[in-house]
């Protein structure tokens, strides 16, 4: 079954600290793996997008990594603001049919 | 602006009424998809346009459901006989040539900021 799971659920961390997020997937046959940000009340914004022979993405304090061989995807943020509070959520594209698979998100809590 | 708009941004409808609801993409892209999300949950895959025509339509979830961009432009997702159920945010994107690049990746897809539906 085509799946994609992110833990935590929701994180609470604060200011200044550095954060991971994870991704499993089950997708197959693979094509990308994107990370989006979803402000609340907004729509989500791509972060990142990985295929199947980049290991590594950065994009400023985000830095997205991708193992293939264990579908597993990881989004750290370093130095984290308070305006990193959203929701991070993996999406995996199936290279069959492009179809595209959600993840349910991590909710990201920044303290002062 | 340049982004993707959806209109309205809060629709407050009775069980029962139908519903149109506007997404307004960005000029030139010709890959548009509506999605629903619930609240915690990622977005729900509902349809997608290539130009015109629906090239997938395998998330609406039953016949009340119906969207249409017959000019490959503005698209407009139609709910009949609302339900409680139904009640969320419905959130548009749009891409500039749609799920595959000539790379091989698919595009990103621009979201707009959804609107919120509440079924009474």
């Amino acid at each position: 079954k085509n799946q994609v799971e992110q833990s935590p659920q929701s994180l609470i961390i604060l200011e200044g600290k550095n954060c991971t997020l994870q991704c499993n997937y089950t997708v197959s046959p693979f094509s990308n793996l994107r990370w989006y940000k979803q402000d609340t009340g907004r729509g989500p914004v791509s972060l990142t997008i990985m295929t199947f022979s980049e290991n590594t993405k950065s994009n400023g304090r985000y830095t997205a990594t991708l193992d293939a061989d264990t579908k597993q995807s990881s989004l750290h943020i370093t130095a984290s603001q308070l305006s990193d509070s959203a929701s991070y959520i993996c999406v995996v594209s199936r290279n069959r049919d492009d179809k595209i698979i959600f993840g349910k998100g991590t909710r990201l809590h920044i303290l002062p | 602006g340049a982004g993707v708009s959806q209109t309205p941004s809060n629709k407050v409808t009775e069980k029962g009424k139908y519903v149109e609801l506007r997404c307004d993409p960005i000029s030139g892209h010709t890959a548009l998809y509506w999605y629903r999300q619930s609240l915690g949950q990622g977005p729900e895959f509902l349809i997608y346009f290539q130009g015109t025509g629906a090239a997938d339509d395998s998330g609406l979830p039953n016949d009340r459901f119906f969207a249409v961009r017959p000019e490959g432009s503005v698209s407009t997702l139609k709910i009949q006989r609302t339900e409680r159920g139904d009640s969320a945010v419905y959130l548009c994107a749009s891409s500039p040539r749609g799920d595959r690049a000539t790379s091989g990746r698919s595009d990103t897809q621009y979201f707009g900021p959804g609107t919120r539906l509440t079924v009474l």
